[in-house]
């Protein structure tokens, strides 16, 4: 099973300042199959991100994924108000699938 | 637009099976390649993959729920279905469906908004 490792935990921003969120796997994410959701309380999660830098229909390109094998970023390049939620990032290149355990982003 | 609506009890008893349903509209189930997953979080915790399945009824699941969870299609209703057996309070969890973007190697753009399934006697 790969195990994803996000970092921070929380991190606290003002709008408009960038926001870098890592997702690391415990092995090579095959392809590159690694996506990105944001959840905000009491909602579904929603797909940002799939194959490490591709943004999902709608996503405005304040978001962008990079990383390759093991490492993985997601930057949100000037926070709006709504974008404070908590992000996950998912691997579907192997079986199980796996989510990291979240980063929450907060205003600061 | 597509729609997902999850649907079942949202009490169960220890040690008894939790049975939900997942209805699909706007969409066909059985349309192009596309594969259909639960997924669950429990309260304040982070998102666990349960297994998905193809309109043929091929199916993954995850190892560590694989002996207790039976899911299954139903084609002509439009819906797909989850079975977690003997259940315990490390159950209790917002309970989502979701669709694959297409095929089996791909990210859930669609999901359900969710059902709370408590475990409690």
């Amino acid at each position: 099973e790969i195990v994803l490792t996000q970092s921070p935990g929380t991190l606290s921003l003002s709008p408009g300042e960038r926001a870098t969120l890592s997702c690391r796997a415990s092995q090579s994410v095959s392809s590159s199959y690694l996506a990105w959701y944001q959840q905000k309380p009491g909602q579904a999660p929603r797909l940002l991100i799939f194959g490490a830098s591709s943004r999902a229909t709608g996503i405005p390109d304040r978001f962008s994924g990079s990383g390759s094998g093991t490492d993985f970023t997601l930057t949100i390049s000037r926070l709006e108000p709504e974008d404070f939620a908590v992000y996950y990032c998912q691997q579907y290149g192997s079986s199980p699938r796996t989510f990291g355990q979240g980063t929450k982003v907060e205003i600061k | 637009q597509l729609q997902l609506q999850e649907s079942g009890p949202g009490l169960v008893k220890p040690s008894e099976t939790l049975s939900l349903t997942c209805t699909v509209s706007g969409g066909s189930i059985s349309s192009s390649s596309y594969y259909w997953g639960w997924i669950r979080q429990p309260p304040g915790k982070g998102l666990e993959w349960i297994g998905s399945i193809y309109y043929s009824g091929t199916t993954y699941y995850n190892p560590s729920l694989k002996s207790r969870v039976t899911i299954s299609v139903d084609t002509s209703k439009n819906q797909f279905s989850l079975k977690l057996s003997s259940v315990t309070a490390a159950d209790t969890a917002v309970y989502y469906c979701a669709r694959h973007v297409t095929g089996w190697y791909d990210p859930l753009d669609y999901w359900g908004q969710g059902t709370l399934v408590t475990v409690s006697s």
